[in-house]
């Protein structure tokens, strides 16, 4: 099976931007979780969607969004970026068991 | 917010020696994971305890998940350039979403 991918794999935007990015799950996995990583706050959730809802959600602003189309692809938008969004981006997808993380390679955000 | 510590937070030891990382919250886990990450890559799944004293053991390395389930170790037996990475613990609380500890980041020297 192919393993989780995503695109791009490294980005730089400008403050005040908007990004989204791409996450493509292992196939038959329905669930899909994005998750922040920085050197300062580690790995921290963003949200999680199953079957095309959100079906947990982190503590993050409401730039940070979401969304899960029927072939379980998923797409992360950021809007008026900040310096602080600048991080590895993950997306990790859950099949048998749904707290069993496979995460794709990331992208990596940097914002000037 | 339920934590997870880590520790120690980094690691630097000598190839052939041997380790212990802990991964440790004040509340009971559900279930517990140990990822490994590598620069570059994401996190990848090394194993999942859910029995408390539960051990398992993957070639050189052995997890063990407390009595109690709220704590657990990594140990890795005559260590090697290759287990150089991020070692993430990973908890869920009842029902709820994973939460990620701190991270320990081990370097194995030649």
């Amino acid at each position: 099976k192919a393993g989780v991918t995503q695109t791009p794999r490294y980005l730089i935007k400008t403050r005040g931007q908007q990004v989204t990015l791409s996450c493509s799950p292992i196939s038959g996995h329905r669930s899909v979780s994005w998750y922040q990583q920085t050197p300062g706050q580690g790995l921290q959730f963003l949200f999680e969607y199953f079957s095309e809802t959100q079906r947990n959600k982190g503590n993050f602003p409401g730039r940070f969004s979401g969304r899960q189309f029927s072939n379980s692809r998923s797409e992360m938008n950021v809007s008026t970026l900040e310096l602080g969004d600048s991080a590895l981006y993950l997306c990790a997808s859950s099949g048998r068991t749904q707290y069993e993380q496979y995460f794709g390679p990331g992208t990596r955000l940097t914002v000037t | 917010t339920q934590l997870l510590e880590q520790s120690p937070q980094f690691l630097s030891i000598q190839e052939g020696e041997n380790l212990t990382v802990y991964c440790n919250s004040s509340s009971v886990f559900s279930s517990l994971q140990w990822y490994r990450q590598e620069p570059g890559e994401g996190p990848v799944l090394l194993v999942t305890v859910v029995t408390g004293g539960e051990v398992k053991k993957l070639k050189r390395l052995t997890f063990q998940f407390g009595d109690a389930r709220k704590d657990s170790s990594l140990h890795i037996t005559a260590a090697q350039t290759g287990d150089t990475g991020l070692y993430l613990c990973a908890g869920i609380f009842g029902n709820e979403k994973l939460t990620f500890g701190t991270g320990t980041r081990l370097t194995i020297i030649p």
